[in-house]
């Protein structure tokens, strides 16, 4: 199975400055036939149903604001908020779907300072 | 928009059969993936299968001889049973969908369940 490891494991970011969460995979989530990374980002808060975020590892969920916004490829990814804002308190968590069984990092935790 | 539920026994009692639903609303069921996640308290977050809308599936291997996953299009629900069932099984069981068979588009609120005698 695919092991993804998240850091940090928890976060506290001042409001309106910027957050920024990795993701490594213990192998490449890469196809090279299609040049994809098959690497998704979600929040979760609670009493809410997850949401998708980014999908793809750079594309954006319609809906989502543009403050967030996901990077990397193979192994390494990150997710940025560039401003955080009160709402964005959650846990965020990547994903891959490369390959079955599909996993999930361990989960960050987002705090305001 | 799409709205999905989860419903479930709550509590189920060690060996048993867990059965839970999602109930879909505000879409079709038809033309996606449907997918169910659980997340053990404290934990994070788990795969569990994956049922496309012309009936392939595909089951985390580490439930597989344990979960079916199914669909009933006519009640626009989407089902999942888990075999003899263990406290390892207590989490929160999400519903999710996918159009693409990859990412989780829309999730439900989820459900609890607890394996306790």
């Amino acid at each position: 199975d695919i092991v993804l490891t998240q850091s940090p494991d928890s976060l506290a970011v001042s409001l309106g400055e910027r957050a920024t969460i990795n993701c490594k995979s213990s192998q490449t989530v890469l196809y090279s036939s299609n040049n994809k990374n098959y690497l998704a980002w979600y929040q979760l808060k609670p009493g809410q149903p997850p949401k998708l975020l980014i999908y793809w590892a750079s594309t954006r969920e319609s809906g989502v604001p543009d403050r967030f916004s996901g990077s990397g490829s193979g192994t390494d990814f990150t997710l940025t908020i560039s401003s955080l804002q009160a709402e964005d308190v959650a846990v965020y968590y990547c994903h891959h779907y490369y390959n079955i069984p599909y996993t999930f990092g361990q989960g960050t935790k987002l705090e305001i300072k | 928009q799409v709205q999905l539920q989860e419903s479930g026994p709550g509590l189920v009692k060690p060996s048993e059969t867990l059965s839970l639903t999602c109930t879909v609303s505000g879409d079709s069921i038809s033309n996606y993936y449907w997918s169910w996640i659980r997340q053990p308290p404290g934990k994070g977050l788990e795969w569990i299968a994956y049922l496309s809308y012309s009936g392939s599936t595909n089951y985390n291997p580490s439930l597989k001889s344990r979960v079916t996953i199914s669909l009933d299009t006519s009640k626009k629900q989407v089902s999942l049973k888990v075999n003899s069932v263990t406290t390892a099984d207590t989490a929160v069981y999400y519903c999710g969908r996918s159009s693409t068979g990859f990412e989780f588009d829309s999730w439900g609120q989820g459900t609890l369940v607890s394996v306790s005698s």
